[in-house]
């Protein structure tokens, strides 16, 4: 069965930098695992963020930016603001199948 | 506006079964492939399974594969999900989500309020 690891938890300051990250466990993630970032905050449904490794939607701040890095998906937010705690959840395309990851809760401190 | 509404949830025991509904609006729906995605209270996010636009191709996660059945009518603009041989691990809220395929790859959005399904004696 296939698993998509991601950090459980991280914490940055207003105002920093941090890196979340994907892994699948049948190898490196490239860009035909399509990788998703999707935020999800409490109580309410996911939202997209970032679609095929690295492309925004029209609503997607401008912080927010995808990419391969080391074998692994990446979401990087630049300038975090109190508003970006959240859990974010990447999502890999195996063909017909998704996988999603575990999530990660980011706390913003 | 882009809506996607699930209803059908409720307290089931187990060994039996539900449907979940997913009523779409304001896109033409028979053009997309559809989404269910669950989450168990407390837990992250679990694919379900897809269809494609003419229900031509169809899949499941391992863990309903069997029990499940995702199916769809383009005329009422409506998905669905048949949940037969309920276990308690089944309980959580269901999303049903777009398949959105941009230029660049595809994508989920947008996605329901989620509907709570509660598998308990």
């Amino acid at each position: 069965q296939t698993v998509v690891t991601q950090e459980p938890s991280l914490t940055v300051s207003p105002g920093g930098t941090v890196t979340l990250t994907c892994a699948s466990s049948t190898g490196a993630v490239t860009s035909g695992y399509y990788p998703n970032w999707f935020q999800q905050k409490p109580g309410q449904a996911p939202r997209a963020l970032i679609y095929s490794t690295s492309n925004k939607h029209s609503w997607t701040p401008a912080r927010f930016s995808g990419s391969l890095l080391g074998g692994k998906a990446a979401l990087t937010l630049s300038g975090v603001q109190p508003e970006d705690e959240a859990e974010y959840y990447c999502l890999l395309y195996y063909g017909g199948a998704r996988v999603f990851g575990g999530g990660t809760k980011l706390t913003v401190l | 506006e882009v809506q996607l509404v699930e209803s059908g949830g409720g307290l089931v025991k187990p060994g039996g079964s539900l449907r979940l509904s997913c009523a779409a609006s304001g896109f033409t729906f028979s053009s997309y492939s559809m989404n269910w995605v669950r989450q168990a209270p407390g837990k992250g996010l679990e694919w379900v399974s897809s269809i494609s636009s003419s229900s031509s191709y169809i899949y499941y996660a391992d863990s309903v594969k069997g029990r499940f059945t995702i199916s769809r009518d383009n005329a009422k603009n409506s998905l669905y999900l048949q949940m037969n041989s309920l276990r308690a691990e089944d309980t959580a809220v269901y999303y049903c989500a777009r398949d959105v395929i941009a230029a660049a790859g595809p994508s989920f959005d947008p996605w329901g309020q989620g509907t709570l399904v509660t598998v308990s004696s």
